[in-house]
Formats: structure tokens, C-alpha cells, sequence
């Protein structure tokens, strides 16, 4: 499968502790997006890398949380300190050259967060 | 700013009856405008996509979306639903930038 991979699909964890998402884009695409969905919501953006570089960060983004894509290859989804309002679906997204700017994305299943 | 409003939040309809979806959108420059489909337990897909030109797009699995530029709409529809159709579609906006901004999403369940 060459799609975009994201784990561990399900986490559960208490308020207070840290946790951390893996993203593996499809292999040629340069772009890696991190949006988050909420039940009964669309997808909401996070951020945004371009190669190794993260290029922007929503507001949505506390300082909480931090986003890394080292050598521009998989990234991961740091939370720390998470709060009941963190639990959500996240979501990666790739796109390869002359898709990103069209907002032509292709999504994993994302990784669903459970603070309890 | 770009926002999407999509204008039914659950639709019911029958196996083999037509099914539109509306969305509307608002963007002050140029826009690109897409729908996504999720199915139970799986990732977004994308459907279809208007990045220019002729305004009547068709998608994957028979559906289609009219850009009506006068009337900032994204109408997506399809003449005859299968019980597979059954899934959450969310419209979508994008311009000369990198970032997707996402309607609520319309859950549509097709019964036989």
C-alpha cells in the first residue's frame, strides 16, 4: 500500500499525559499537511510542511502542541499536557508538486484521540 | 478568508433515487473547489474537483458538481444512489495557497 499512513489509529490516554502521532506520506510528495476533525465537524487545519520546513501553524495550534517532519520525510504530532477538548480525529495529508497549491490532497485514515 | 457552508447536514434517500448535495462558499479570490468522501472507518477520498474551466465536473462513481460562480455554489449530485454511497461528503475550498477549509459535512444513508 503506498498510501498515506498514519499511526496508531486509536490512542486513549488520561489528562495530563503526552502523546505522539506518526505520519508517513506517500513517498514522492514533498507537502505534509496535519488537520484535525472534530464529531460533526469538517477537517480543520493544524499546519503545514513543505519538505523539512513547517512553513505554518493555525492558531488551533497551542503551545501544547508541536509538529516536526525531520528530512522531510514522515512528521509526528506531539501533545503534551492533553486536555479532554484535545480528543478528536487527526488527520495527515500529503501532495506532491503542483497538487498542494490546488489544495488536491490525499488523506490517511487518521488517528483518533481519546483523553479521558 | 475562505469559508464553506454546506446546507443539509444528514440526507435520507432511497436505493436508485437522485441525491444533491449544496454547498456554498465564500472566497474572495480565485477559488478551487472539491468534494470529499469518507466511508465508514476509512480516510477522505477525493470525489471530484473544478480547478477551471468547464463548470460541470464529473467524479468518481457517477457523481457530478456544477461551479456556479454567480451564485458561489458547489452543487454536488447523482442521478441514481447506491446503498454504497452510503458515507459523509464534505465540500471544500482552496486558492493559490496550500490550505483546504472544509464544510461540516452531509451524512447521506441510502436505504433499499
Amino acid at each position: 500500500d503506498t498510501g498515506v499512513s498514519q499511526n496508531p489509529r486509536h490512542k486513549i490516554t488520561k489528562r495530563g499525559q503526552n502523546v505522539t502521532f506518526r505520519c508517513d506520506p506517500i513517498s514522492e510528495h514533498n507537502r505534509l499537511y496535519w488537520y484535525r476533525q472534530t464529531l460533526g465537524q469538517g477537517p480543520e487545519f493544524l499546519t503545514y510542511f513543505q519538505n523539512e520546513a513547517q512553513l505554518e501553524k493555525s492558531r488551533l495550534l497551542s503551545d501544547r502542541f508541536s509538529a516536526e517532519r525531520p528530512k522531510g520525510s514522515f512528521s509526528t504530532l506531539e501533545i503534551q499536557r492533553t486536555e479532554q477538548g484535545d480528543s478528536a480525529m487527526y488527520l495527515c495529508a500529503s501532495s506532491g508538486p503542483g497538487q498542494g497549491s490546488t489544495g488536491e490532497l490525499f488523506f490517511g485514515e487518521g488517528s483518533r484521540l481519546t483523553v479521558l | 478568508a475562505q469559508s464553506v457552508t454546506q446546507l443539509d447536514s444528514q440526507v435520507p434517500v432511497f436505493e436508485e433515487a437522485p441525491v444533491e448535495l449544496r454547498c456554498n462558499y465564500s472566497s474572495s479570490v480565485s477559488v478551487y473547489l472539491f468534494w470529499y468522501v469518507q466511508y465508514p472507518n476509512q480516510g477522505l477520498q477525493l470525489l471530484l474537483k473544478y480547478l477551471s474551466g468547464s463548470t460541470l465536473v464529473k467524479g468518481i462513481n457517477g457523481f457530478e458538481a456544477e461551479f456556479n460562480k454567480s451564485q458561489t455554489s458547489f452543487h454536488l449530485r447523482k442521478p441514481s444512489v447506491h446503498i454504497s454511497d452510503t458515507a459523509e461528503y464534505f465540500c471544500a475550498v482552496g486558492s493559490n495557497d496550500y490550505k483546504l477549509s472544509f464544510g461540516a459535512g452531509t451524512t447521506v444513508t441510502v436505504r433499499a
